[in-house]
Protein backbone atom coordinates (compact mmCIF):
# COMPACT_ATOMS: atom_id res chain seq x y z
CA UNK A 1 0.00 0.00 0.00
CA UNK A 2 0.87 3.60 -0.20
CA UNK A 3 3.43 4.71 2.71
CA UNK A 4 5.15 8.09 3.39
CA UNK A 5 8.84 7.59 4.79
CA UNK A 6 10.65 10.56 6.44
CA UNK A 7 13.74 11.39 8.32
CA UNK A 8 13.47 10.70 11.97
CA UNK A 9 14.35 13.22 14.19
CA UNK A 10 14.76 15.61 16.52
CA UNK A 11 17.13 18.14 14.08
CA UNK A 12 18.24 20.51 15.91
CA UNK A 13 19.92 23.49 13.89
CA UNK A 14 21.59 27.19 14.66
CA UNK A 15 19.35 29.53 13.72
CA UNK A 16 20.80 30.65 9.81
CA UNK A 17 21.55 27.22 9.27
CA UNK A 18 20.65 25.18 6.18
CA UNK A 19 17.67 22.63 6.19
CA UNK A 20 16.83 19.54 4.82
CA UNK A 21 14.45 16.81 6.43
CA UNK A 22 14.53 13.76 3.81
CA UNK A 23 11.17 12.24 2.86
CA UNK A 24 10.26 9.25 0.30
CA UNK A 25 7.29 7.57 -0.95
CA UNK A 26 5.86 4.52 -1.97
CA UNK A 27 2.49 4.96 -4.16
CA UNK A 28 0.62 3.62 -7.22
CA UNK A 29 0.07 6.13 -9.77
CA UNK A 30 1.29 10.07 -9.53
CA UNK A 31 -0.05 11.02 -6.10
CA UNK A 32 0.24 14.62 -4.93
CA UNK A 33 2.65 15.35 -2.00
CA UNK A 34 2.52 18.06 0.59
CA UNK A 35 4.45 18.87 3.28
CA UNK A 36 2.31 20.02 6.63
CA UNK A 37 3.60 22.03 9.49
CA UNK A 38 2.35 21.69 13.15
CA UNK A 39 3.73 24.74 15.52
CA UNK A 40 3.79 24.38 18.96
CA UNK A 41 0.45 24.62 20.67
CA UNK A 42 -1.22 25.13 17.47
CA UNK A 43 -3.27 22.61 14.90
CA UNK A 44 -1.69 21.00 11.57
CA UNK A 45 -1.28 23.64 8.83
CA UNK A 46 -0.09 23.35 4.84
CA UNK A 47 3.20 24.78 4.26
CA UNK A 48 3.41 23.67 0.42
CA UNK A 49 2.89 21.13 -2.01
CA UNK A 50 3.11 19.83 -5.19
CA UNK A 51 1.12 17.65 -7.72
CA UNK A 52 3.11 16.27 -10.66
CA UNK A 53 6.20 15.45 -11.33
CA UNK A 54 9.00 17.98 -11.54
CA UNK A 55 6.63 20.74 -9.69
CA UNK A 56 8.16 22.97 -6.67
CA UNK A 57 6.12 23.51 -4.33
CA UNK A 58 7.27 26.65 -1.81
CA UNK A 59 6.00 28.83 0.90
CA UNK A 60 7.58 31.01 3.55
CA UNK A 61 11.00 30.39 2.21
CA UNK A 62 11.08 26.81 2.14
CA UNK A 63 10.98 24.45 -1.01
CA UNK A 64 9.93 21.10 -1.83
CA UNK A 65 10.41 19.17 -5.95
CA UNK A 66 8.61 15.99 -6.56
CA UNK A 67 10.61 13.80 -8.14
CA UNK A 68 9.36 11.14 -9.35
CA UNK A 69 12.50 9.23 -10.34
CA UNK A 70 13.67 8.97 -6.80
CA UNK A 71 10.09 8.99 -5.23
CA UNK A 72 11.32 11.94 -2.94
CA UNK A 73 10.06 14.87 -1.80
CA UNK A 74 12.57 16.64 0.70
CA UNK A 75 12.02 19.81 2.30
CA UNK A 76 14.78 22.40 2.02
CA UNK A 77 15.14 26.46 3.42
CA UNK A 78 18.23 27.78 3.31
CA UNK A 79 18.26 29.91 6.59
CA UNK A 80 16.05 28.14 9.26
CA UNK A 81 14.73 31.23 11.75
CA UNK A 82 14.14 30.43 15.78
CA UNK A 83 10.47 30.94 14.50
CA UNK A 84 10.63 27.80 12.27
CA UNK A 85 10.76 25.46 15.33
CA UNK A 86 7.73 22.62 14.56
CA UNK A 87 7.12 19.25 13.58
CA UNK A 88 7.45 18.74 9.89
CA UNK A 89 4.82 16.02 8.33
CA UNK A 90 5.33 14.80 4.99
CA UNK A 91 2.08 13.30 3.16
CA UNK A 92 0.48 12.19 0.23
CA UNK A 93 -2.44 12.19 -1.64
CA UNK A 94 -3.81 9.34 -4.51
CA UNK A 95 -4.98 10.47 -8.01
CA UNK A 96 -8.53 10.52 -7.28
CA UNK A 97 -8.22 9.26 -3.79
CA UNK A 98 -9.13 10.88 -0.77
CA UNK A 99 -7.02 9.84 1.66
CA UNK A 100 -4.19 11.34 3.41
CA UNK A 101 -1.19 9.27 4.20
CA UNK A 102 0.92 11.08 6.94
CA UNK A 103 4.61 9.90 7.10
CA UNK A 104 5.78 10.05 11.34
CA UNK A 105 6.64 13.77 11.94
CA UNK A 106 9.98 15.42 12.66
CA UNK A 107 10.63 17.91 15.09
CA UNK A 108 13.00 20.44 13.95
CA UNK A 109 14.77 22.42 16.88
CA UNK A 110 16.38 25.99 16.03
CA UNK A 111 18.42 27.43 18.28
CA UNK A 112 19.52 31.50 18.67
CA UNK B 1 -13.51 33.69 9.14
CA UNK B 2 -13.96 30.56 12.09
CA UNK B 3 -11.93 27.59 11.21
CA UNK B 4 -12.88 24.17 11.92
CA UNK B 5 -13.58 23.62 15.29
CA UNK B 6 -13.66 20.51 18.03
CA UNK B 7 -14.99 19.66 21.21
CA UNK B 8 -14.28 18.34 23.58
CA UNK B 9 -10.60 19.42 23.36
CA UNK B 10 -9.91 16.67 26.16
CA UNK B 11 -11.67 13.79 27.44
CA UNK B 12 -10.95 11.19 29.71
CA UNK B 13 -13.47 8.08 29.64
CA UNK B 14 -13.28 4.95 31.70
CA UNK B 15 -12.58 1.80 29.45
CA UNK B 16 -15.64 0.65 27.98
CA UNK B 17 -17.48 3.72 28.06
CA UNK B 18 -18.86 5.22 25.28
CA UNK B 19 -17.74 8.75 23.58
CA UNK B 20 -19.01 11.02 21.15
CA UNK B 21 -16.42 13.50 19.53
CA UNK B 22 -18.02 16.27 17.65
CA UNK B 23 -16.31 18.57 14.65
CA UNK B 24 -17.83 21.93 13.23
CA UNK B 25 -15.95 22.16 9.60
CA UNK B 26 -15.53 25.44 8.11
CA UNK B 27 -19.06 26.46 6.45
CA UNK B 28 -19.19 25.81 3.00
CA UNK B 29 -16.99 22.83 2.85
CA UNK B 30 -18.37 20.01 1.73
CA UNK B 31 -15.42 17.22 2.26
CA UNK B 32 -14.96 16.32 5.73
CA UNK B 33 -12.26 14.37 7.25
CA UNK B 34 -11.44 12.29 10.24
CA UNK B 35 -8.01 11.44 11.68
CA UNK B 36 -6.38 9.91 14.53
CA UNK B 37 -2.67 10.68 16.00
CA UNK B 38 -0.87 8.78 18.01
CA UNK B 39 1.94 10.13 19.88
CA UNK B 40 4.91 10.54 18.06
CA UNK B 41 2.85 9.11 15.16
CA UNK B 42 1.87 11.54 11.83
CA UNK B 43 -2.05 11.81 11.64
CA UNK B 44 -3.76 8.21 10.43
CA UNK B 45 -6.77 8.38 8.38
CA UNK B 46 -10.18 7.42 9.63
CA UNK B 47 -13.19 8.59 7.40
CA UNK B 48 -14.00 11.11 4.66
CA UNK B 49 -17.40 12.58 4.04
CA UNK B 50 -18.41 14.27 0.96
CA UNK B 51 -21.86 15.96 2.16
CA UNK B 52 -24.07 13.88 4.03
CA UNK B 53 -22.19 10.65 2.83
CA UNK B 54 -18.88 8.07 3.72
CA UNK B 55 -16.89 8.46 0.79
CA UNK B 56 -14.44 6.04 2.17
CA UNK B 57 -14.26 4.46 5.62
CA UNK B 58 -11.67 1.95 5.19
CA UNK B 59 -9.17 3.69 7.90
CA UNK B 60 -11.98 2.78 10.97
CA UNK B 61 -10.01 0.06 12.52
CA UNK B 62 -13.23 -2.20 13.50
CA UNK B 63 -17.21 -1.70 14.08
CA UNK B 64 -16.53 0.09 17.62
CA UNK B 65 -16.20 2.91 15.51
CA UNK B 66 -18.60 5.21 13.51
CA UNK B 67 -19.25 8.14 12.11
CA UNK B 68 -21.94 10.85 10.99
CA UNK B 69 -22.57 13.76 8.92
CA UNK B 70 -26.18 14.17 8.31
CA UNK B 71 -26.98 17.61 7.06
CA UNK B 72 -23.49 17.87 5.51
CA UNK B 73 -21.73 20.02 7.95
CA UNK B 74 -21.52 18.77 12.12
CA UNK B 75 -20.09 15.43 11.75
CA UNK B 76 -19.61 13.69 15.19
CA UNK B 77 -17.31 10.69 15.32
CA UNK B 78 -18.58 7.78 17.89
CA UNK B 79 -16.89 5.26 19.89
CA UNK B 80 -18.21 1.99 21.45
CA UNK B 81 -16.63 -0.15 24.26
CA UNK B 82 -13.72 2.06 24.30
CA UNK B 83 -10.39 0.28 25.44
CA UNK B 84 -7.18 2.17 25.96
CA UNK B 85 -5.49 1.65 22.73
CA UNK B 86 -8.05 4.08 21.54
CA UNK B 87 -6.25 6.78 22.92
CA UNK B 88 -5.05 9.63 20.80
CA UNK B 89 -5.82 12.94 19.64
CA UNK B 90 -8.67 12.66 17.17
CA UNK B 91 -8.16 15.54 14.53
CA UNK B 92 -10.87 16.64 11.99
CA UNK B 93 -9.96 18.20 8.68
CA UNK B 94 -12.60 20.08 5.61
CA UNK B 95 -12.13 21.51 2.67
CA UNK B 96 -14.04 23.06 -0.33
CA UNK B 97 -14.11 19.77 -2.11
CA UNK B 98 -12.25 16.65 -1.99
CA UNK B 99 -9.54 16.29 -4.73
CA UNK B 100 -5.50 17.50 -4.08
CA UNK B 101 -6.05 21.17 -5.55
CA UNK B 102 -8.24 21.96 -2.33
CA UNK B 103 -6.68 22.60 1.04
CA UNK B 104 -7.62 20.73 3.72
CA UNK B 105 -7.77 23.02 7.54
CA UNK B 106 -7.30 21.00 10.51
CA UNK B 107 -8.88 21.40 13.76
CA UNK B 108 -6.89 22.00 16.81
CA UNK B 109 -7.94 18.16 18.01
CA UNK B 110 -9.93 16.01 20.62
CA UNK B 111 -7.38 14.41 23.16
CA UNK B 112 -9.15 11.43 24.16
CA UNK B 113 -7.86 9.18 27.21
CA UNK B 114 -9.27 5.78 28.11
CA UNK B 115 -8.47 4.58 31.69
Amino acid sequence: GNSVTQMEGPVTLSEEAFLTINCTYTATGYPSLFWYVQYPGEGLQLLLKATKADDKGSNKGFEATYRKETTSFHLEKGSVQVSDSAVYFCALKDTGGFKTIFGAGTRLFVKA
Amino acid sequence: GAGVSQTPSNKVTEKGKYVELRCDPISGHTALYWYRQSLGQGPEFLIYFQGTGAADDSGLPNDRFFAVRPEGSVSTLKIQRTERGDSAVYLCASSLRGDSSYEQYFGPGTRLTVT
